[in-house]
């Protein structure tokens, strides 16, 4: 089993391009996750997906938007990027059931992506 | 505003020495989990806790969740040079519909060989 890995690992953009990040799972978890790692924050929540075909905001929603179309993937779009979007992007997946509350996380490798 | 504030931000300490890092806030939580996350990757569930004043161990590390369920801390012993990385506690708000972790700020670990 690979987990979950991210796509691309890297990326540099300039203000105002668009691009999409990759986060796929093979554990067959409902949930999936989204967040952003800045120094000194930890991680925040940009969105988040518990069950294919839905998705909700978290703490950092704006300048984002996501999809959830198959159960396995879940992506991560910037429609117009700015250099306050420059941080290292977290997808995790979790299995979990509204009646047991969050299981463990489990993590990708993260995507480094620098806005200029 | 962090709901969690991890402290200290950073430590960097003497292999062989022990240490203490904590997470406090002033919302309950439901259950409390402990990642640790090295350079270049994501981060790695070490422990949930769920009652308060519960405590676990894992081998160095001792973990405990405050009697008030608001607070958590890490204790170390005898840090090895292994032990470096970032601490992350995490909270689940509640235990009923809640889908999402709050994460807290983080403490940076660096055990000098």
């Amino acid at each position: 089993n690979a987990g979950v890995t991210q796509t691309p690992k890297f990326r540099v953009l300039k203000t105002g391009q668009s691009m999409t990040l990759l986060c796929a799972q093979d554990m067959n978890h409902e949930y999936m996750y989204w967040y952003r790692q800045d120094p000194g924050m930890g991680l925040r929540l940009i969105h988040y997906s518990v069950g294919e075909g839905t998705t909700a905001k978290g703490e950092v929603p704006d300048g984002y938007n996501v999809s959830r179309l198959k159960k396995q993937n879940f992506l991560l779009g910037l429609e117009s990027a700015a250099p306050s979007q420059t941080s290292v992007y977290f997808c995790a997946s979790s299995y979990a059931t509204r009646f047991r509350g969050p299981d463990e996380q489990y993590f990708g490798p993260g995507t480094r992506l620098t806005v200029t | 505003t962090q709901l969690l504030e991890q402290s200290p931000q950073f430590l960097s300490i003497q292999e062989g020495e022990n240490l203490t890092v904590y997470c406090n806030s002033s919302s309950v939580f439901s259950s409390l989990q402990w990642y640790r996350q090295e350079p270049g990757e994501g981060p790695v569930l070490l422990v949930t806790v769920v009652t308060g004043g519960e405590v676990k161990k894992l081998k160095r590390l001792t973990f405990q969740f405050g009697d008030a369920r608001k607070d958590s801390s890490l204790h170390i012993t005898a840090a090895q040079p292994g032990d470096t990385g970032l601490y992350l506690c995490a909270g689940e708000r509640s235990n009923f519909g809640n889908e999402k972790l709050t994460f807290g700020t983080g403490t940076r670990l660096t055990i000098i060989p």
